[in-house]
């Protein structure tokens, strides 16, 4: 079981669309659409902000979307705002029903 | 409103065993609809999911800790637990206690979270 591999780092200016990759494998992201997102201020517990690849739940903002490709899942978060400046991981229902998480990506808001 | 509330000794010596407790408040650990869960987090690293446990009594960990792991639940008191035994430094981490959505694997309410520092 190997970690889901994400971007370190991804920045933007405040209004862009940035986009953060979830790469894994035909084990996890790529045959359950099992993927969620959670968000992650320093010295905080993570959020949850997508579940079940695409959806949010009650009270996240629509700026933040979900999508998944082949072995790949993807957040996109649109409109960019400083409030968005945290650390993001994706999570997958992997073999044996585990769970996996990616290694986080940081988000800087230019 | 779900809470969970981690509580346990701050300090372990290593080839101890790491004893942590969650609290759960507003939600019961009876409903079968959910597996209690812990996640822990390495000092300025990313998270890594140690186990669940559902009311059934079934558990399931991460390969890599399983040998180590145990989860039990408590539903008289509302809490769960992890142990985990022949700890090292490497050990040292924030552990989280969390709610997992039982077959849509998402974390849906977390505890604030708990440094455990391993060191003689």
């Amino acid at each position: 079981q190997s970690a889901l591999t994400q971007p370190a780092s991804v920045s933007g200016s405040p209004g862009q669309s940035i986009t953060i990759s979830c790469n894994g494998t035909s084990s996890d992201v790529g045959i359950y659409n099992l993927v969620s997102w959670y968000q992650q201020y320093p010295g905080t517990f993570p959020r949850l902000i997508i579940y079940a690849v695409t959806r949010r739940p009650s009270g996240v903002s629509m700026r933040f979307s979900g999508s998944r490709s082949g072995n790949t899942a993807s957040l996109t978060i649109s409109g960019l705002q400083a409030e968005d400046e945290a650390d993001y991981y994706c999570c997958s229902k992997a073999g044996g029903d585990t769970l996996v998480f990616g290694g986080g990506t940081r988000v800087t808001v230019l | 409103q779900v809470q969970l509330q981690e509580s346990g000794p701050g300090l372990v010596k290593p080839s101890q065993t790491l004893s942590l407790t969650c609290s759960v408040s507003g939600g019961s650990l009876s409903s079968g609809d959910y597996w209690w869960s812990w996640i822990r987090q390495h000092p300025g690293k990313g998270l890594e999911w140690i186990g669940y446990m559902h009311y059934s009594g079934n558990t399931h960990y991460n390969p890599s800790l399983k040998s180590r792991v145990e989860i039990s639940l408590d539903t008289p008191k509302n809490q769960f637990s992890l142990k985990l035994t022949s700890v090292t430094a490497a050990d040292t981490a924030v552990y989280f206690c969390a709610r997992e959505k039982g077959g849509a694997y998402f974390l849906d309410h977390w505890g604030q979270g708990t440094l455990v520092t391993v060191s003689s």
